[in-house]
């Protein structure tokens, strides 16, 4: 089975920009997670999808935004870039069920500069 | 209050010693519990599970789980300097939007050739 793959891999961009990221998730699961780490703040939870809603979400401000397609596949935009969103950013893939379990993508390395 | 916590280390050990990760959570309603290790400048890739009470082996990594002490360990026999990485736990808490994923900030383990 394919892993979570995530692209673009690395990503340069301006402040005030805009950027768009993808993740597809492991065939067959349903909820795709998004997480945002840095040096400093560790792993910080951005959104949560399943079956195309977003059941949960983190504390980020509203530059921040993701949406599901049908097939799974998930997409996160953050918009008018400032130098602090320089970071990892990860999808998750989560196989729901009785056993419940969380796989990360090879994530996608964000810098603004 | 943290929902996980982790000593951040860094921890060190001898090649060929055991090394000893702990976590503590602090809601007894969790109810899953990962261990994902994190090799600087990856992802993070998950290692180990466990749901029940007790001691889950796999290979050279051992988790033990004690829901009445709130506390998870991962134990590493025979440490290899390719162990040498960031150590994440993470557990579930239910919620009515599904289960959602909490992760500690993780511990760095070195081990020394």
């Amino acid at each position: 089975k394919a892993g979570v793959t995530q692209t673009p891999r690395y990503l340069i961009k301006t402040r005030g920009q805009q950027v768009t990221l993808s993740c597809s998730p492991i065939s067959g699961h349903r909820s795709v997670s998004w997480y945002q780490q840095t040096p400093g703040q560790g792993l910080q939870f951005l959104f949560e999808y399943f079956s195309e809603t977003q059941r949960n979400k983190g504390n980020f401000p509203g530059r921040f935004s993701g949406r599901q397609f049908s097939n799974s596949r998930s997409e996160m935009n953050v918009s008018t870039l400032e130098l602090g969103d320089s970071a990892l950013y990860l999808c998750a893939s989560r196989r729901s069920g009785a056993q419940e379990t969380q796989y990360f993508g090879p994530g996608t390395r964000l810098l603004v500069l | 209050q943290k929902e996980v916590e982790q000593n951040s280390g860094p921890l060190s050990v001898p090649e060929g010693a055991i090394a000893s990760l702990n976590c503590t959570y602090s809601d007894r309603g969790s109810q899953s519990f990962f261990w994902y290790r994190q090799y600087s400048g990856k992802s993070p890739e998950l290692i180990m599970f466990i749901y029940s009470n007790g001691d889950k082996e796999d290979g050279r990594f051992t988790a033990q789980l004690n829901k009445a002490s709130q506390y998870v360990s991962l134990l590493i026999r025979d440490s290899q300097p390719s162990d040498s990485a960031t150590y994440l736990c993470a557990v579930t808490l239910p919620s009515n939007t599904g289960n959602q994923f909490y992760f500690g900030t993780g511990t760095s383990l070195t081990v020394i050739p």
